[in-house]
């Protein structure tokens, strides 16, 4: 199976750091994403991790530990903008050696406060 | 780069009508996928094309659901006749034919079925 599982709801404050937390059996995935998704709006890529270990990208840093199942994503300095959904997605790969597509997780909530 | 084109953005049709949404990618992206995403879900695959074939539909519901990309460019999706069930908002993305490349999402097309 290739279940991801998310927390539903955060909430934090803003200038603080969030770490939001994704699980996933680990059959078949071949990296995994992380997007955020304004209401309303398509979700936008954020950071994607094939290796275990920490990728950076300005206040957004995700991490990856294949054999564990785990990965996090880590919001520095927030912002009320940064006030979104945030999906965790598995990489499922296709045998036929093209692009895999994502399995998603149903995200999570994230409110920051004032 | 201009962005994945979805239209219409919005949708509200009777139960067992038809409806087709229209996707254009991104200018060179040969992977193009059809996402449903239900409210306060994360979005789940129907279908992934790459150029003009189908690479992945065992999400779709056949029987209801249908989809093209006859000239490897813009697709269409359709469903015939809808249920209740089906309301929800439609994402088209699409993506470089290249291992792990990231999803590049339209705004979506967000249908209400009653």
């Amino acid at each position: 199976g290739q279940n991801i599982d998310q927390p539903t709801e955060m909430t934090a404050t803003e200038g603080a750091i969030v770490q939001i937390n994704c699980t996933y059996q680990t059959s078949g995935f071949n990296g995994l994403f992380w997007y955020q998704q304004h209401a309303g709006e398509a979700p936008t890529f954020l950071s994607y991790n094939v290796l275990d270990g920490l990728e950076e990208k300005g206040r957004f840093s995700s991490f990856l530990s294949r054999s564990k199942g785990y990965s996090y994503l880590l919001l520095k300095e927030l912002q009320m903008k940064d006030s979104a959904s945030y999906l965790c997605a598995g990489v499922k790969p296709n045998y036929g050696g093209s692009q895999g597509n994502l399995i998603f997780g149903k995200g999570t909530k994230l409110s920051v406060k004032p | 780069e201009a962005g994945v084109a979805q239209s219409p953005r919005y949708k509200i049709i009777e139960k067992r009508q038809s409806v087709a949404f229209w996707c254009n990618p991104i200018s060179g992206h040969a992977t193009l996928y059809w996402y449903q995403q239900i409210l306060g879900q994360g979005p789940k695959l129907l279908i992934q094309f790459q150029n003009n074939g189908v690479v992945d539909d065992s999400q779709l519901p056949k029987d209801r659901f249908s989809a093209e990309r006859l000239k490897g460019v813009d697709s269409t999706l359709k469903i015939q006749p809808a249920k209740l069930e089906d309301s929800a908002v439609y994402l088209c993305a699409s993506s470089f034919t290249a291992y792990n490349s990231p999803l590049h999402f339209g705004n979506g097309t967000r249908l209400t079925v009653t």
